[in-house]
């Protein structure tokens, strides 16, 4: 049972609002990422985290930003949302970085967000 | 370029059939290769993964194989049940600088019908 959680499951919004997708780990991961996904498309990584206080931007330009302050949990906020952010976005930590067996990669359960 | 390429891109079987996908990658240096089972509106659930070592890993019906000479892996399901019916994600793992990457396929859409 994945231990990665994240809230909303889903969430429509109007234009212009802003808002933030929960994301909270009970593993003790250091490493924690934002990843976004289209239909029938991969994963694209827009965010990552190796540690409290660390972000950085991953491959995907996204226009949403995020915070770690704590080690358990890494929300992304978008401060005014827009049509073509209607994805799914989906959330992971990892016990070891990936180049290095990157056992424990485990990813929560997704917000589906749709903007109207 | 890194690149990792699933096919079929989808597939219909029948329950109870056997069935394989297959995922062919570029990337390198390598440093190990996972399949993930997703489910319609869920996040990725891990399989199997495997490092250069390994030709093989069976987890329950899945069987993954991976030869890392020719770059190519393969997951097999055996006695297919109606839950298999997800997309089946290849990511492979390179070891580039210090940290390595992730690199995803698109996925292979199973349909398992009764």
């Amino acid at each position: 049972e994945a231990d990665i959680y994240q809230t909303p499951r889903y969430l429509v919004i109007g234009t212009g609002k802003k808002i933030t997708l929960e994301c909270s780990q009970t593993m003790g991961h250091d490493k924690m990422y934002w990843y976004q996904q289209d239909p029938g498309m991969e994963l694209h990584l827009i965010h990552y985290s190796y540690g409290v206080n660390s972000t950085e931007k991953g491959d995907l330009s996204s226009e949403s930003t995020v915070s770690r302050i704590r080690t358990e949990h890494f929300p992304l906020t978008l401060e005014s949302a827009r049509p073509s952010h209607t994805s799914q976005y989906l959330c992971a930590s990892s016990e070891a970085h990936p180049g290095q067996g990157g056992y424990g990669y485990t990813f929560g359960s997704g917000t589906r967000l749709t903007v109207v | 370029k890194n690149q990792v390429e699933q096919s079929p891109q989808s597939l219909i079987i029948l329950e109870g059939k056997n069935c394989t996908l297959q995922c062919n990658y570029t990337v390198s240096p390598f440093s190990n290769l996972r399949w993930y089972k997703q489910d319609t509106g869920r996040g990725p659930v891990s399989l199997t993964i495997m490092t250069f070592s390994e030709n093989t890993k069976s987890n329950g019906r899945y069987t993954a194989t991976l030869d890392a000479d020719t770059k190519q892996s393969s997951l097999h399901i055996t006695a297919s049940q109606l839950s298999d019916s997800a997309s089946y994600i290849c990511v492979v793992s390179d070891r580039g600088s210090t940290l390595g990457r992730l690199y995803f396929g698109r996925g292979t859409q199973l349909t398992v019908w009764p």
